[in-house]
């Protein structure tokens, strides 16, 4: 079965701490991954992907295959960091999003 | 164009009453989609379109749902006989086919089912 799954809910880090959020994926095939985020009070909106292989924000995230994976990662966490962070796979061949549950990150100043 | 809208932004209604929910996406975008999200929970994926055309509904949609895309530009999601489990945020999004990963939400619609 198809599955995505953010281990943690929440996550708390000091600001300048090191950050990562974990994504893990059952998928067959070749997803496309993406990484969503949610600031208080914003829309919903697209953080990064792993096509494009870019840094957003001085966010990164690395899809490792072995592993099934596609954690999010920054080295200095910033205060304006602190949101709702969802991973989101598309099959390969197919064009529906499935969200995880979302970690929420927040960064204590 | 400001990005995707959604109207009514909250709605509050009787158990077993109907209501309609309206998304206007981004202009030039042929897919638009329709996502249910609950608290604690990521959006859960309701339906989608390409064009007018509904290419997918998702098992969590029952009878009482429908929507539609009459004119391949803004869409509406009707819940029929409400009940208290509808109550959540119903969120719109529009893409373009080619980069159907690439989505653009609207502000949603939170429903309380009273």
């Amino acid at each position: 079965a198809q599955r995505v799954t953010q281990p943690e809910k929440l996550l708390s880090v000091f600001k300048g701490a090191p950050v990562e959020l974990k994504c893990n994926y059952s998928y067959s095939g070749s997803p496309e991954l993406f990484w969503y985020v949610q600031y208080s009070r914003q829309r919903l909106q697209l953080l990064l992907r792993h096509i494009s292989r870019e840094s957003i924000k001085g966010f990164t995230a690395d899809l490792n295959k072995g592993e099934t994976s596609f954690h999010l990662k920054k080295p200095f966490a910033q205060e304006e960091d602190s949101a709702m962070y969802y991973c989101a796979p598309i099959p390969e061949g197919y064009q529906k999003v499935t969200f995880g549950t979302g970690t929420k990150l927040q960064v204590i100043p | 164009d400001t990005g995707v809208s959604q109207d009514p932004r909250h709605k509050i209604t009787k158990r077993g009453q109907n209501v309609t929910f309206r998304c206007d996406p981004i202009s030039e975008h042929n897919r638009l989609y329709w996502y249910r999200q609950t608290l604690g929970q990521g959006p859960e994926f309701l339906t989608y379109f390409q064009n007018e055309a509904q290419l997918e509904k998702s098992r969590l949609l029952s009878d009482r749902f429908s929507a539609e895309r009459p004119k391949g530009s803004f869409s509406t999601l009707e819940i029929q006989r409400t009940e208290q489990g509808d109550s959540a945020m119903y969120l719109c999004a529009s893409s373009l086919s080619e980069t159907s990963g690439t989505q653009y939400f609207g502000p949603g619609t939170r429903l309380t089912v009273l």
